[in-house]
């Protein structure tokens, strides 16, 4: 069975300081990487994705990740963040083999940009 | 496209009454999920279905059901609400052409009491 954890429940930043969010999964088969992004009282966006080829990956709003296989992270990064990125962000796996598409998901981390 | 459009925005039940909750989508999208959003727990899944016909159980199906008549529609059934229950409720959907990518109604806030 796949498990995410991500290692920051509450991340505090000033704006256009970078931030990095933390993401480690447990997983005995292959899988792809997500980071979704949830403002509040919304439902959830994708900003990224891992499924193959290039670690490192660009997503939306000037959010990247990197793949790391040997530490089984996926950790998402912002080099200079806005007071509109604050939200709540999710890492999650899903099996390359599961036909259904099924999603796992960390616990979440709150990004709060301070002025 | 409207996309993933759920129904209603915000419930309260009292504690044995039962509801449905309400998922659409129009993209065409084989697979739909519902997921319920506890504080610091992240989403955890309830149900899924495949397509029409095709429901199988997630990682807490306990006091819930699905149907799936139809490929647009995928509503969960709360039979005999407890306040466990409470929780925001997310319907998604996805297709297999995506690997995986999933997108999101607005939710739905249930509140027993």
């Amino acid at each position: 069975a796949q498990s995410v954890t991500q290692l920051d429940s509450q991340v505090p930043v000033f704006e256009e300081a970078p931030v990095e969010l933390r993401c480690n999964y447990s997983s005995s088969v292959s899988v792809y990487l997500f980071w979704y992004v949830q403002y509040p009282n919304q439902g959830l966006q994708l900003l990224l994705k891992y499924l193959s080829g290039s670690t490192l990956v660009k997503g939306i709003n000037g959010f990247e990740a990197e793949f790391n296989k040997s530490q089984t992270s996926f950790h998402l990064r912002k080099p200079s963040v806005h007071i509109s990125d604050t939200a709540e962000y999710f890492c999650a796996v899903s099996e390359v083999r599961d036909q259904g598409g099924k999603l796992i998901f960390g616990q979440g981390t709150e990004l709060s940009v301070k002025p | 496209n409207a996309g993933v459009t759920q129904t209603p925005k915000f419930r309260i039940l009292k504690i044995g009454q039962s509801m449905t909750l309400q998922c659409a989508q129009d993209m065409n999208h084989n697979y739909m999920y519902w997921y319920r959003q506890d504080p610091g727990m992240g989403l955890k899944l309830i149900y899924y279905s495949v397509g029409a016909g095709i429901t199988d159980k997630g990682e807490v199906p306990n006091g819930y059901n699905v149907s799936r008549s139809t490929t647009e529609d995928f509503p969960l059934r709360l039979e005999l609400a407890a306040p466990s229950q409470t929780s925001v409720y997310f319907c998604a959907s996805s297709t297999p052409g995506l690997a995986g990518e999933q997108y999101f109604g607005p939710g739905t806030r249930l509140t027993v009491t």
